[in-house]
């Protein structure tokens, strides 16, 4: 199957900094990635959806100037956590999908842990 | 109110067990629906996907059913082993649409 990597896979910072995490579909392109976030015990929540080469649309109550998405190519996006807070800490999780040949196919990055201290 | 909902929440098995999780989704208009295996501290991977025309699908020891028209799925796990503890979502997805998340059952295997 296609493969996501995600890159940190955990990350701890000083409240106040930011961090860039990076999303890498490695053996397709991907016009659409996605970025979810997941607190403990609770399913993924969508943050964002990102087309190659045009602006984020964010979720309803997802500040787009905290969650900076920048998707410059088919195969990278990376999700910029601005002026991070103890309360971003929290699982980050991307996912790409695959647009060509009609599969719509959502594949899944492992996340990245980000503990703001 | 969440489109799709999942139950239970968690259980616990026995290993060598079997085990059946149940799913219900609003979700409409529908396009398919994806059981994911969760562990802890990675990311969802796929199990099954169905469509609307499919009503059960295996892989391994994972077979899942549908029934688009009451809008129920299952996902029963036979001879459970521990490496199958895990969160288990259904995932409900429209024609190109975004996906609709359930909020997953926490299955723990005991030896």
């Amino acid at each position: 199957g296609a493969v996501v990597s995600q890159h940190p896979s955990w990350v701890i910072c000083k409240s106040g900094t930011s961090v860039k995490i990076e999303c890498r579909s490695l053996d397709f392109q991907a016009t659409t990635m996605f970025w979810y976030r997941q607190f403990p015990k609770q399913s993924l929540m969508l943050m964002a959806t990102s087309n190659e080469g045009s602006k984020a649309t964010y979720e309803q109550g997802v500040e787009k100037d905290k969650f900076l998405i920048n998707h410059a190519s088919l195969t990278l996006s990376t999700l910029t956590v601005t002026s991070a807070h103890p309360e971003d800490s929290s699982f980050y999780i991307c996912s790409a999908r695959d647009n060509y040949g009609g599969t719509y196919e959502q594949y899944f990055g492992p996340g990245t842990r980000l503990t703001v201290t | 109110k969440n489109q799709v909902e999942q139950s239970p929440q968690s259980l616990i098995i026995l290993e060598g067990k079997n085990c059946t999780l149940q799913c219900n989704y609003t979700v409409s208009p529908f396009s398919n629906l994806r059981w994911y295996k969760q562990d802890t501290g990675r990311g969802p991977v796929s199990l099954t996907i169905m469509t609307f025309s499919e009503n059960t699908k295996s892989n391994g020891r994972y077979t899942a059913t549908l029934d688009a028209d009451t809008k129920q799925s299952s996902l029963h796990i036979t001879a459970s082993q521990l490496s199958d503890s895990a969160s288990y979502i259904c995932v409900v997805s429209q024609a190109r649409g975004k996906l609709q998340f359930g909020a997953g059952t926490q299955v723990v295997v005991t030896p």
